[in-house]
């Protein structure tokens, strides 16, 4: 069974459509995250929920709306999409304790056209 | 803020060499250290961890000291195989949002390895 599962796994869209990447974890973990991977692989977080409650949110444009209907599960959905929103989008989750891992889904491919 | 930086790839070595990665960080409390790997087409991967100071995380093969002193996590093989080939990544784990109630990883820019037969 796959701990952290994402989909979909390759997305190609137009500018200016919505789209949502859907992510759902078995670990039982309360916190869950998303991360984007730009063109360079630099790797930088976005939102962090926790127990469905957003705790950080990292200056990302509010075209990028995540919803978490209950702590299994974190959705992003991202209106009005630009050709820069092409990248790699990761969700992950983690046990709320100190320095525990962070798990990673194995990512969502979204080119923008 | 958190920072770490890591050395510049790419790396390029032939089958059973040593490797060295270099990771440094900047921290304002006592941050878990960890290394991912993300091989070609995938998603990431915890390689290891260390979470307070001179512990060693090993795995694979690899190893990493987190040394305070020197603020460094250096990431180091004996023998590299051409299924290292990937990228690697140092980061580091502290509280991050309001309060500081969750954990948040901040990363390196990477390291791109290749490894030749």
């Amino acid at each position: 069974d796959t701990a952290v599962s994402q989909t979909p796994k390759y997305l190609v869209t137009q500018m200016g459509n919505d789209k949502s990447i859907k992510c759902e974890q078995n670990l039982g973990h309360d916190t869950m995250y998303w991360y984007k991977q730009d063109s360079k692989k630099f790797l930088k977080i976005m939102f962090s929920y926790n127990n469905k409650e957003l705790i950080i949110n990292e200056t990302v444009p509010n075209r990028f709306s995540p919803k978490s209907p209950d702590k299994a599960h974190l959705n992003l959905h991202i209106n009005s999409l630009e050709l820069g929103d092409s990248a790699v989008y990761f969700c992950a989750s983690s046990p709320m304790s100190s320095g525990n891992t962070i798990y990673f889904g194995e990512g969502s491919w979204l080119t923008v056209v | 803020g958190d920072s770490v930086t890591q050395m510049e790839g790419p790396v390029t070595l032939s089958e059973e060499a040593f490797l060295t990665i270099n990771c440094t960080y900047t921290a304002t409390g006592y941050p878990s250290l960890f290394w991912y790997v993300q091989y070609p087409g995938e998603g990431l991967q915890l390689l290891l961890k260390a979470t307070k100071a001179d512990d060693k995380g090993s795995n694979k093969g690899f190893e990493a000291t987190y040394r305070k002193e020197t603020t460094s996590f250096h990431l180091e093989k004996g023998s590299v195989q051409v299924s290292d080939s990937a990228v690697y990544f140092c980061a580091l784990s502290d509280r991050g949002g309001s309060g500081g109630s969750n954990y948040k990883l901040t990363f390196g820019k990477g390291t791109l390895l290749t490894v030749n037969p």
